[in-house]
């Protein structure tokens, strides 16, 4: 079974400081990982993903996350979060065989305080 | 624009109805996803289809059914066997390709159904 936790529901941050939102994972085999954001009433945004190569992804708006095998994370950083950044962010996670569905995590609202 | 088109994005139902939501994609993607998502729950996912004419059920499935008669299309309905059906209703497409675009699902609006 592959599952995604996301251990903060809401996460503060003043606009102009880095901010990081946590990501721990558990599947078999190797990991494939992604990071979506999602906007009031809106559909979720693919923002980068890890597949395999270097541990340091890097995708849309200035975000990128951290693979960390022996952690078994993926944290979503940015160095200077903008208050346009506050959303809903959401981990997601599949194994590199078998069934193509991801699981996502609960998501992590981030709020960006100007 | 190539994209995955919801409809309606606002959808009231009233007790005892079915309804069916749209959605329709011109990605060329191969495989098709709807999830329901609730405040602080995340996403579940409700069905999905690999292929043209075959589908098959995920997490919560029970009041919903699906059809999948043209590659690009996969609506949902909502039954009246569905007793809590207020919800976001995300669809969700993805290539069969390896590389860049083969591993990523990709998402629609969205949309909204409420019970009255």
């Amino acid at each position: 079974a592959q599952s995604v936790a996301q251990p903060e529901d809401q996460v503060n941050v003043a606009e102009g400081n880095p901010l990081t939102v946590k990501c721990t994972y558990s599947v078999s085999g190797n990991p494939y990982l992604f990071w979506y954001v999602q906007y009031p009433n809106r559909g979720l945004q693919f923002l980068l993903k890890y597949i395999t190569g270097d541990n340091l992804v890097k995708g849309s708006y200035g975000f990128e996350a951290e693979f960390n095998k022996s952690q078994t994370s993926f944290h979503l950083k940015k160095p200077s979060a903008l208050v346009s950044d506050s959303a809903l962010y959401f981990c997601a996670v599949r194994g590199s065989g078998g069934s193509y569905i991801p699981t996502f995590g609960r998501g992590t609202s981030l709020i960006v305080h100007p | 624009d190539g994209g995955i088109t919801q409809s309606p994005k606002y959808l009231f139902r009233k007790e005892g109805q079915n309804v069916t939501l749209s959605c329709e994609q011109n990605l060329n993607h191969d495989a098709m996803y709807w999830y329901r998502q609730d405040p602080g729950q995340g996403l579940r996912l409700i069905y999905y289809s690999q292929i043209v004419n075959d589908f098959q059920k995920g997490d919560i499935a029970e009041g919903y059914s699906v059809s999948r008669e043209k590659k690009e299309s996969f609506p949902l309905t909502v039954t009246s066997a569905q007793k809590n059906p207020t919800a976001f209703y995300l669809c969700a497409s993805r290539a069969y390709a390896g590389g860049e675009t083969g591993n990523t699902i990709y998402f629609g609006e969205g949309s909204w159904l409420t019970v009255v």
